[in-house]
């Protein structure tokens, strides 16, 4: 268990449809990653937030947004959904500072558009 | 812009058989490696890292990789392969100090293991 936790697991839902994916960091971890696990793209990098601040954007798409709350949970937001957005979404968390610092991953959310 | 390469999508060995993964990477400065695993349906787990120093590091479950600068390789090995390192394997890349340290994965390697 890394301590980072993901909801829901399991999503499925309808092209064209809006779905939230929630992230709750470790204790103390200040920065926030989501990656995206598919069969075409492999696993990349979207987006980071470090302390409610986007540090990072990756590949991500226009339809996505997310944002780091001040209790440090983040939410990924997927609008008008399509089918080959359908993936396993993964959020990181690390401590962040000038160094690295390891990024401890979630179990993921794993979406099917229909 | 920095890259990593995993040349094999699929690997098969026997159990007890030594096992090595190979990784590229393209990098302009020091990077950063990393092995994960990802199990059927689990998040990933973190085997080993390299950030400077001794070229050949150790990790959790028996695996080590070896560093080489001049091939830009970062290989995985383990001398016996067992049942349970049936996964995916993915190498990873990211830089030092920069204003993030994204992880740019590779590909990945999916290993089974024959009995």
């Amino acid at each position: 268990d890394s301590g980072v936790t993901q909801t829901p697991k399991h999503l499925i839902t309808a092209t064209g449809q809006r779905v939230t994916l929630r992230c709750s960091p470790r204790s103390g971890d200040l920065s926030v990653y989501w990656y995206q696990q598919s069969l075409d793209q492999g696993l990349q990098f979207l987006i980071q937030y470090y302390n409610g601040e986007e540090r990072a954007k990756g590949n991500i798409l226009e339809r996505f947004s997310a944002q780091q709350f001040p209790d440090l949970h983040s939410e990924l937001n997927l609008s008008s959904l399509e089918l080959g957005d359908s993936a396993l979404y993964f959020c990181a968390s690390s401590v962040f500072r000038e160094s690295y610092n390891e990024q401890f991953f979630g179990p993921g959310t794993r979406l099917t558009v229909l | 812009a920095q890259s990593v390469t995993q040349p094999d999508i699929h690997i098969t060995v026997s159990e007890g058989a030594s096992l090595e993964l190979r990784c590229n990477y393209s990098y302009g400065a020091t990077p950063y490696l990393f092995w994960y695993v990802q199990s059927p349906g689990q998040g990933l787990q973190l085997l080993l890292k390299y950030f400077s120093g001794d070229t050949l590091v150790q990790g959790i479950k028996g695996f080590e990789a070896e560093f080489k600068r001049s091939q830009s390789s970062f290989n995985l090995r383990k001398p016996s392969v067992h049942w349970s390192d049936a996964a995916e394997y993915f190498c990873a890349v990211t830089n030092y100090g920069g204003a993030t340290n994204k992880l740019i994965f590779g590909t990945g390697t999916l290993l089974a293991v024959q009995p």
